[in-house]
């Protein structure tokens, strides 16, 4: 299995374009997580989906952002409009089984810079 | 809320030292509590973990420590090795998902 792969790996874009994150969870997982990383920070959770389903988002930082999920293999992140403080690395992680109490494995994740 | 504080935020140590590091949690329904390690540009990945009906868990040179009454866990690192430097992430799961913020280790060869 290639693992938790997530596209693109990096990414540079001006305030207020719209940002668009992919993540391919590894097959038979059944949960995926999405987290933002800054020194300020640390590692914040954004929101995790089990079967598809969207869980909590509660760390979802505003309107700006949403995530979806259309199928057991593929999940978005999309930020609209983009501000220079959502410059950050973006992780995918996935995970077997319906609650989050197992080993999550993530992506190499996504460097985005917002000029 | 989960509320998971780690302590220290850096730690130096000469190699073959040990290393300690503490998390607390605030939720008692947490029941499920992994640790992290995060190389410098890489992604987090699992070292050990415990569950909430264990109280010490140990592979090679790494052990993890819970009590559960007093609602904290540790990391112990013995023989310290440059390649242990990174940081270490705590978590506490129980209806929910919490990183504690995090504890960067340096080994002094």
């Amino acid at each position: 299995d290639a693992g938790v792969i997530q596209s693109p790996r990096h990414e540079v874009t001006e305030m207020g374009q719209e940002v668009t994150l992919r993540c391919k969870p590894i097959s038979g997982h059944n949960s995926l997580f999405w987290y933002r990383q800054t020194m300020m920070r640390g590692l914040e959770l954004l929101i995790y989906f089990n079967n598809n389903v969207p869980i909590d988002d509660s760390g979802m930082p505003e309107d700006r952002f949403s995530a979806k999920m259309p199928n057991a293999s593929f999940s978005t992140l999309k930020i609209q409009p983009s501000e220079p403080r959502d410059s950050a690395v973006y992780f995918c992680a996935s995970s077997l089984g319906g609650l989050i109490m197992n080993e999550q494995f993530f992506g190499p994740g996504t460097r985005l810079t917002v000029l | 809320g989960e509320n998971v504080e780690q302590h220290p935020s850096t730690l130096s140590v000469q190699e073959g030292d040990s290393a300690v590091i503490k998390c607390t949690y605030s939720d008692s329904a947490s029941n499920y509590f992994p640790w992290y390690k995060q190389e410098l540009g890489k992604r987090p990945q699992l070292i050990i973990d415990i569950r909430s009906n264990v109280g010490e868990k140990k592979d090679q040179r790494i052990a993890v420590t819970l009590n559960k009454t007093a609602k904290h866990f540790s990391l112990h690192i013995t023989e310290t090795q440059p390649e242990d430097s990174a940081v270490y992430f705590c978590a506490a799961t129980g209806n929910q998902f919490y990183f504690g913020t995090g504890t960067s280790l340096t080994v002094i060869p």
